[in-house]
């Protein structure tokens, strides 16, 4: 079956600008969580949704927000993007919980000039 | 920031050895898991452990969840041109996030 599918791969954008990802989990999985990993800090949790609620947060700025649809995929939007914000930010999935194991999707790389 | 403390940072692997690292932590996890990322790519889960004092393999891979439930190990046997990447550990404590290790990056020694 098809894996965690995130667009686009690669992304440029400029200070102040927003953005939005998107991720489409694997067929079934209804908890879909965001994850941005940089060099300095790893990996880093943003948030996770389960049946289009949001059940989980990380410590991230407002900027940083998230939805997720009626078929389970998802988007997150990052707002006035800051030079930080450059990142490999990872979409994974799984049926219900984090206790089995996340499957992650190959990442959207966003660079902000 | 990081909950779980990975070591070592890096190792360097000839073919055919043994290697090893392990994750520690202050915190109970109530799962363990060992990934593997590929440069471009996301991380790939090897191993799920799921019980304190638990075993398990995967092939040339094997990782145990420490009877305190607050540190892991993964070892590679045999090792292969294949397996550098970066490996994680993960833990989890709640049901709904990740909390990863640093890191362990493994390379072929020239």
């Amino acid at each position: 079956k098809a894996g965690v599918t995130q667009t686009p791969r690669y992304l440029i954008k400029t200070r102040g600008q927003q953005v939005t990802l998107s991720c489409s989990p694997i067929s079934g999985h209804r908890s879909v969580s965001w994850y941005q990993q940089t060099p300095g800090q790893g990996l880093q949790f943003l948030f996770e949704y389960f049946s289009e609620t949001q059940r989980n947060k990380g410590n991230f700025p407002g900027r940083f927000s998230g939805r997720q649809f009626s078929n389970s995929r998802s988007e997150m939007n990052v707002s006035t993007l800051e030079l930080g914000d450059s990142a490999l930010y990872l979409c994974a999935s799984s049926p219900t919980t984090a206790l089995y194991g996340y499957t992650f999707g190959s990442g959207t790389r966003l660079t902000v000039v | 920031g990081q909950q779980l403390n990975q070591s070592p940072q890096s190792m360097f692997i000839q073919e055919g050895e043994d290697v090893s690292m392990n994750c520690t932590s202050s915190s109970i996890f109530n799962t363990w898991l060992w990934y593997k990322q590929d440069p471009g790519e996301g991380p790939v889960l090897l191993i799920a452990l799921y019980k304190a004092g638990e075993l398990t393999s995967n092939g040339r891979l094997t990782a145990q969840f420490g009877i305190t439930r607050k540190d892991s190990f993964l070892n590679i046997s045999a090792s292969i041109p294949s397996d550098v990447g970066i490996y994680f550990c993960a833990g989890v404590q709640d049901d709904y996030k990740l909390s990863f290790g640093a890191g362990t990056t493994v390379t072929v020694r020239a």
